[in-house]
């Protein structure tokens, strides 16, 4: 059964700085795009990045850019968010989500999400 | 302000027919294939179409969506209670080089 679970979320405080991952299962993770969305409260969903099956490319939001780092271990299977810098308006619930390509067609299968709360 | 503009709130009786609608430009749906989500807070958001037009298996066929020009349709027929959720649009933004959602179609049934 094809499964994604994030972990990592936290309360941290404004400025600070944290990794989020997601584990992949039930399907060949090197074979496709990974995708970044968040949902903030009260909020519609909104798009943070992708990765490219081999890492090769990496596209980021623009109110992300610079602050935020996508990776991937495609032999662990894991998807990474590094977030620095992080702000008031970074609290949302994060989600992976896979592609149905390599690259950046659309996702098809998502997690539950891990929830980041920035907050003095 | 989203890229792709959707109607934020939709409401119809059980049985009823919606369509919810997902404008766009030339540097997104005019050019890349549209992809339609539901979800529900404290769930995983749920693929509906793919391709403008598909359907993933497990996805009943009273949902159904089209694409035209710069403009894109879901439509969910015979509504039930249990299609209570919020649903978005989504495709790549050759311009802008990134992925872009709707602000969301919070669905009611009445």
């Amino acid at each position: 059964q094809v499964h994604l679970v994030e972990s990592g979320g936290a309360v941290v405080q404004p400025g600070r700085s944290l990794r989020i991952s997601c584990e992949a299962s039930g399907f060949s993770f090197r074979n496709h795009g990974m995708h970044w969305v968040r949902r903030a409260p009260g909020r519609g969903l909104e798009w943070v990045a992708v990765i490219y099956y081999d890492g090769s490319t990496k596209e980021y939001a623009d109110f992300v850019k610079g602050r935020f780092t996508v990776s991937r271990d495609n032999g662990k299977r894991k998807l990474y968010l590094q977030m620095d810098s992080l702000g008031v308006d970074d609290t949302a619930l994060y989600l992976c989500a896979r592609d149905r390509t390599m690259y950046y067609h659309g996702m098809d299968v998502w997690g539950q999400g891990t929830m980041v709360s920035v907050s003095s | 302000q989203s890229v792709l503009t959707q109607p934020p709130s939709m409401s119809a009786a059980p049985g009823r027919l919606v369509t919810i609608s997902c404008s766009g430009t030339n540097s997104n749906i005019g050019i890349n294939s549209v992809s339609w989500y539901r979800h529900l807070p404290g769930t995983a958001p749920k693929l509906l179409a793919f391709d403008n037009n598909k359907r993933p298996s497990g996805v009943p066929d009273r949902f159904s969506a089209s694409k035209s020009g710069t403009s894109a349709t879901l439509g969910i027929a015979g509504i039930q209670s249990g299609d209570e959720a919020d649903y978005y649009c989504g495709t790549w933004d050759s311009r802008l080089s990134q992925w872009v959602f709707g602000g969301g179609t919070k669905l009611t049934v009445l």
